[in-house]
């Protein structure tokens, strides 16, 4: 069974430009998150779908970051424009059915910006 | 501020030894879980307990949870140098008003020493 897939795994980009990060969730799997991960840190939840409907996105920096599912399956996380403080590994995952069940990484995406 | 707080912030040992690493949080859960991070990658799930258990095994892995506590431990016995990662915890909530999520704590880095 394939894992989560995303891509780029690296982007280096200078302040107030933007970038998008695409992830497409395990086969099957209706719930999708988006984790933004600062080095030395944990992942902090960005957006939580459900299907292509939003359940969380209270931490979501929504003058700059948006995200959307469209057809319930892959998804894209944009920044734009992007601030030094973004750079990060943006971390995608699965799960079966959400709620507080196991969660399905992928290998990440690291935004490195300038 | 992060549900879950992990002790120590960085451990190392000799091959062969035990390693315990510890979490605490503030609020009731409905399960807790152990991820694991190879530098670079994404995160692994490890093992989930729910709230009304006390001790589950996996492996090398042993963990324990005291609800009245407000905290978990993860023990890895006989330790490898594959071992060598950082370890989070990730508490599952569920809420009556913002719905279900998973937070994540700051992590322990162990290493391994051959």
């Amino acid at each position: 069974e394939a894992g989560v897939a995303q891509s780029p795994r690296y982007k280096i980009i200078e302040k107030r430009q933007s970038v998008a990060f695409w992830c497409n969730p395990i086969s099957g799997h209706a719930t999708l998150y988006w984790y933004q991960q600062i080095l030395g840190q944990g992942p902090k939840l960005l957006i939580q779908f459900q299907n292509n409907g939003v359940v969380d996105d209270s931490q979501l920096p929504k003058d700059r970051f948006s995200a959307e599912r469209l057809k319930g399956v892959d998804s894209t996380l944009k920044i734009q424009p992007a601030k030094l403080e973004d750079s990060a590994v943006y971390l995608c995952a699965s799960s079966l059915a959400g709620g507080t069940g196991e969660l399905f990484f992928g290998e990440g995406s690291r935004l490195t910006v300038l | 501020s992060q549900q879950g707080e992990e002790d120590p912030q960085a451990l190392s040992i000799q091959e062969g030894e035990n390693a315990t690493m510890n979490c605490s949080y503030k609020t009731s859960i409905n399960n807790l879980q152990w991820y694991r991070q190879n530098s670079g990658r994404g995160l692994v799930h490890l093992i989930l307990i729910r709230s009304n258990e006390r001790e589950k095994h996996s492996g090398r892995l042993r963990v324990t949870l005291d609800t009245s506590k407000k905290s978990s431990s993860l023990l890895i016995t006989a330790s490898r140098a594959a071992d060598t990662a950082s370890y989070f915890c990730a508490t599952g909530i569920i809420e009556e008003t913002s719905g279900s999520r998973l937070t994540f704590g700051e992590g322990t880095q162990l290493t391994v020493n051959p």
